[in-house]
This record gives structure tokens, sequence and C-alpha cells, in this order.
């Protein structure tokens, strides 16, 4: 069974990085298909999509964070991580990582989710 | 963007009762929609993807419907557990979501 295991914390301060991980488990995460996602919720709002890499190193971001984000892959310890820069208030929400799969020859559906990390922007 | 319109934001259910919930995306997706559930401090789990296609461990009182703009996710008789946030996922493009349905007991 796959499982992610978030790590990261809770608090950022405005201006600065937030870093999340994602450590995959129960499957391997240089797999052929997948998509390795991070999506967000702020209190209150619906999910909003943030990005993903795949398997082969290729990104996609939403276009209204691509300036500020990155995401990762260390195959070798079997994690992906974010980097979402120049944070502010706005930032602050529920962070969860996924794995995606391209389905229907159209996109990319979330079978498998991590337990999700509040960040919260604040000095 | 698409943006993904879901009504109603609050659907009362009683246990057994059917429940129906609607998925509206601003343009035309295909049958590229997935359905969610979304539990308070659970992660979202998948239920249904294709517009109409069980995800893998999904009881079929869980069903979809709909292509093009216009979706429905029906609950044929809803359970104790079944309540909480229901959300919409369009894919044609990069992925977008509904802001959800909340399920609660009536």
């Amino acid at each position: 069974q796959v499982q992610l295991q978030q790590s990261g914390p809770g608090l950022v301060k405005p201006s600065q990085t937030l870093s999340l991980n994602c450590n995959v488990s129960g499957g391997s995460i240089s797999s052929d298909n997948y998509y390795w996602t991070w999506i967000r919720q702020p209190a209150g709002k619906g999910l909003e999509w943030i990005g993903h890499i795949s398997t082969s190193g290729s990104n996609y971001y939403n276009p209204s964070l691509k300036s500020r984000v990155t995401i990762s892959v260390d195959t070798s310890k079997t994690q992906f991580s974010l980097n979402l820069r120049s944070v502010t208030a706005a930032d602050t929400a529920m962070y969860y990582c996924a794995r995606g799969a391209f389905t229907g020859s159209a996109g990319w559906v979330f079978h498998y989710w991590g337990q999700g990390t509040l960040v919260t922007v604040s000095s | 963007e698409i943006v993904m319109t879901q009504s109603p934001v609050t659907l009362s259910v009683s246990p057994g009762e059917r429940a129906t919930l609607s998925c509206r995306a601003s343009q035309n997706i295909r049958s590229n929609l997935a359905w969610y559930q979304h539990k308070p401090d659970q992660a979202p789990r998948l239920l249904i993807h294709g517009a109409s296609t069980r995800a893998s461990g999904i009881p079929a009182r869980f069903s979809g419907s709909g292509s093009g703009t216009e979706f429905t996710l029906t609950i044929s008789s809803l359970q104790s557990e079944d309540f909480g946030v229901y959300c919409c996922q369009q894919y044609n493009t990069w992925p977008t979501f509904g802001q959800g349905t909340k399920v609660e007991i009536k």
C-alpha cells in the first residue's frame, strides 16, 4: 500500500521560504507514469493544485504560483519536496502531497495523499 | 483557468436517503472529472474518475454521471460514514477543484 508521509515546519515568517517534504513508501518513487504533486487548501476555501514533478524530472506548475514554486525529487531518499518562496499570509493553508496518475489521456487524478501539514505564515 | 462550481454548498440528508451533488465546469471538460470525499483531519479520498468510474475499493452506492460541463455524484443510500465534504476536480487542463459540498446529517 502506497503511503505518503509529510514533514516540515508549521510556521513560516513572511518573505521567507516554505519548505515541505513528502516521503514515499510502499511503492517506487521512480515508477513511470506517476506525478509527485503538491496541493493546498486555505481555510474555508477549495483545494488548489500547486504543481508536480514527473518521474522523468519534468515540472508543471500552477500559473499563479509558478514564479515562486520549485518541486523537486530525491530518488535516493524516496522523497519529494516543495519550496515556496516569498510567502505571505495568503499562503497560510493545509498543504498536501499526493501521487498523481495521468488519466484518460488528459490529466491527473490523485489516488494517494499525505496526511496534510498546516502551515501558517506569521511573524 | 477552468472554474468548477458545486451546488448546493450544504446538503442535509437522513441516513438511508439518496444524496445528489452537482458540479459545473466553466467550459467543456469532456469526461475528465473526478470526485473526492474529504473528512476533517483526513486526506481526501478519490471516489470517481472519468466522471463515472469508481476508484478501487469504492462502494457501489457511489455513482457519477455527466459530461461536458454538467456532472452529478449520487450516493444511493447514505451511510453514517459518508458524511463529510465532497469536491469535484477537472483534469482536462491543469487541475482545478470545486469549493465542495458538505453532506451533513439531517
